[in-house]
C-alpha cells in the first residue's frame, strides 16, 4: 500500500544529543514536510522541501536540519541547539498545490 | 497570508448532523479552501476541499458562502470515529509560499454516545 512512513514512533533525546527522524514516501510526491505539533496547539512547520537537494526553512527551523537526497526520503535531524524538542513530529508529503498526506507522527521526548 | 477563524470547541450527538464554520473574511478570489482533520494521536487527513461551488465526497460537504468569506464543513451524520479536530485552512496555488500549509489550532469536535 502507498503512504507515508515514519519511525520511530517513539523517541527519547537526551541533553546534548542530536536525534534524526525518519521519514519515507512511496506516494512518487515530489514535496514533503516536517510539521511539529505542541499538545493542545495547532501544527507549525519546521522545513519543507519541493523537489531533491532542495528545502527551505518553515515558521521554526531554528535547531533544526534536513537533507532531501532522494524523492522518497526527508530525514529531520533534531540538534541539541534545540531547547524545547519535546513535541509531536508530523511529516507529510503532496503533489505540489495538492492535499497533504500525513504520516502517523513521532513523539520526541527530552530525558 | 489569508487567515481563518474557528470555533475552539464543538459538540454533537451521535447520528446527528454537524455544520462546523468557518470564517475567512479576508479571502482572495483564488484562495481555496480546504479541510483536514486529526484524530487522537495520529496525523491529520484531508477531508475535502472547494473554490466558489459547493462540493460533496463521501466524507463530508463543504458549503461556501456566496461571497466566499466564511464556509461550513457538514457531516451529515455524526459518528463516535468523526471525534477529532478540523482544521480549515485557505491555499492559494497561484501565490508564492502557498505550497505551505498553515494550520491554526482548529475546532475539536466531541461526539456523545
Amino acid at each position: 500500500d502507498g503512504g507515508i512512513t515514519q519511525s520511530p514512533k517513539y523517541l527519547f533525546r537526551k541533553e546534548g544529543q542530536n536525534v534524526t527522524l525518519s521519514c519515507e514516501q512511496n506516494l512518487n510526491h515530489d514535496a514533503m514536510y516536517w510539521y511539529r505539533q505542541d499538545p493542545g496547539q495547532g501544527l507549525r512547520l519546521i522545513y519543507y522541501s519541493q523537489i531533491v537537494n532542495d528545502f527551505q526553512k518553515g515558521d521554526i527551523a531554528e535547531g533544526y536540519s534536513v537533507s532531501r537526497e532522494k524523492k522518497e526520503s526527508f530525514p529531520l535531524t533534531v540538534t541539541s541547539a534545540q531547547k524545547n524538542p519535546t513535541a509531536f513530529y508530523l511529516c507529510a508529503s503532496s503533489i505540489q498545490y495538492e492535499k497533504l498526506f500525513f504520516g502517523s507522527g513521532t513523539q520526541l521526548s527530552v530525558l | 497570508d489569508a487567515k481563518t477563524t474557528q470555533p475552539n470547541s464543538m459538540e454533537s450527538n451521535e447520528e446527528e448532523p454537524v455544520h462546523l464554520p468557518c470564517n475567512h473574511s479576508t479571502i482572495s478570489g483564488t484562495d481555496y479552501i480546504h479541510w483536514y482533520r486529526q484524530l487522537p494521536s495520529q496525523g491529520p487527513e484531508y477531508v475535502i476541499h472547494g473554490l466558489t461551488s459547493n462540493v460533496n465526497n463521501r466524507m463530508a460537504s463543504l458549503a461556501i458562502a456566496e461571497d466566499r468569506k466564511s464556509s461550513t464543513l457538514i457531516l451529515h451524520r455524526a459518528t463516535l470515529r468523526d471525534a477529532a479536530v478540523y482544521y480549515c485552512i485557505l491555499r492559494n496555488p497561484f501565490q508564492g509560499g502557498s505550497e505551505k500549509l498553515v494550520f491554526g489550532k482548529g475546532t475539536k469536535l466531541t461526539v456523545n454516545p
